[in-house]
Formats: C-alpha cells, structure tokens, sequence
C-alpha cells in the first residue's frame, strides 16, 4: 500500500526566513499527492496537489511543491514566512485504487518573532 | 456558503452509552469520509462513502458504524464507546467525478470518553 512519511513532526522557524517542510512517499506507478494545512482549531484545507504534468505545483498562500520521483519526494517550501503559517501541514497519498487519502503523522510548523 | 458541519463540536461522555456525530455537507458532493486524528498518527480513515447506500471500511472501521441514507448526511456511530476512541474527528467531502478533487473537511468534532 502506498504512504508517506514525514520525519519532521516540527519545525521551528522565525518570521521572513525559509521553510522547507520534507514528505517521502513510496514508490508506485503512478503517484498523486497533496499538502493540507491545519490551522489551530480547524478543519484541514487543500494547500497543493500534484495529479501530473510540472513537477513544481504552486498553491495557495505561497507555498509550494516539488514532485521528485528519484528522490521519491515531495517537499514544501515557502521562501519567506508569515506568523500566520504557524499550523500543522500533513502530507497526502490517494491510495485504495484512488478512493481514499492517507495522510502523514503531520509537521507542525511553528513561526516566531 | 459551501461547508461540511458537524455536530456537536465537543463530547464528553462515558464508557458504553452510544453516541452519533452528525455530519452534512450542502455541496451535492457524491463521497464523503470520517477520519480521526490522534497526536503522532495523523489522520486515519474510519469509514467512508462513495455514493447514498454505498459504505466501505477504512483503516481503522473497528468500534464504528456508519449510515448513507441521504446524499448530503453521513453520521459516525458509536455503539459502545471505549477510552481508547477519545479522538479528535473530521469528516470530510468531495464530489465523486474525481476523489483527485479537494475534499473538504468540517471543523472538528472532539470527543472525551471515559
């Protein structure tokens, strides 16, 4: 079965600096994947997804994503970030024969002052 | 406005007495799905939902029942709630020309059991 894997469960960064938050998946065929967001005490929203075609996917908020299949990764980055980017982001795999996601243990992404 | 709401926002309650987390969406969307979320694990699917009367296991459907008697409603039941399903729950949407498409998640609903 697909998955991913998040080996940071958090990342301290300050406000303006760059932040690279890191998703590997395992190795498939084909291979769609995604970055949701949670913001404190909030559903998740869809940030970015990778379905084809570029292998950087830009989103919202500016965030991005590049997709490397040697690498088997899929790590977003934002060049400069906001005190409002302090949430959780969790990395997604569609897996089941494409009916469900499988999420990530998720990074928690903390922006100081 | 587009939205999945669920309800309540916040249970407390006891070992053993049944309980069911509501959850609509008023999107005409064909899939929906429950997943909880517990520190460390993520999101883990519980059940979900393809179409009305159409429901499959996810990874962790044990202790759980669910229902799809109208396109827009899915609740999570617990029949007999144990300690060990203190969780935070979403469910979420998304039409069903493509599960590719964004599902939408509700705000939440965390749950105490003790």
């Amino acid at each position: 079965a697909q998955s991913v894997t998040q080996l940071d469960s958090q990342v301290p960064v300050f406000e303006e600096a760059p932040v690279e938050l890191r998703c590997n998946y395992s190795s498939s065929v084909s291979v769609y994947l995604f970055w949701y967001v949670q913001y404190p005490n909030q559903g998740l929203q869809l940030l970015l997804k990778y379905l084809s075609g570029s292998t950087l996917v830009k989103g919202i908020n500016g965030f991005e994503a590049e997709f490397n299949k040697s690498q088997t990764s899929f790590h977003l980055r934002k060049p400069s970030v906001h005190i409002s980017d302090t949430a959780e982001y969790f990395c997604a795999v569609l897996t089941g024969g494409g009916n469900k996601l499988t999420f990530g243990t998720g990074t928690q992404l903390k922006v100081e002052l | 406005e587009a939205q999945v709401t669920q309800n309540p926002r916040y249970l407390i309650t006891v070992t053993g007495k049944k309980l069911t987390v509501t959850c609509s969406q008023n999107m005409n969307h064909e899939y929906m799905s429950w997943y909880r979320q517990d520190p460390g694990l993520g999101l883990r699917q519980i059940y979900y939902s393809m179409n009305v009367e159409v429901t499959d296991k996810g990874d962790v459907p044990e202790g759980y029942k669910v229902s799809r008697k109208e396109k827009r409603n899915f609740p999570l039941i617990l029949e007999s709630p144990s300690p060990n399903q203190t969780s935070l729950y979403f469910c979420a949407s998304s039409s069903i020309r493509s599960v590719l498409e964004t599902q939408y998640f509700g705000p939440g609903t965390r749950l105490l059991v003790l």
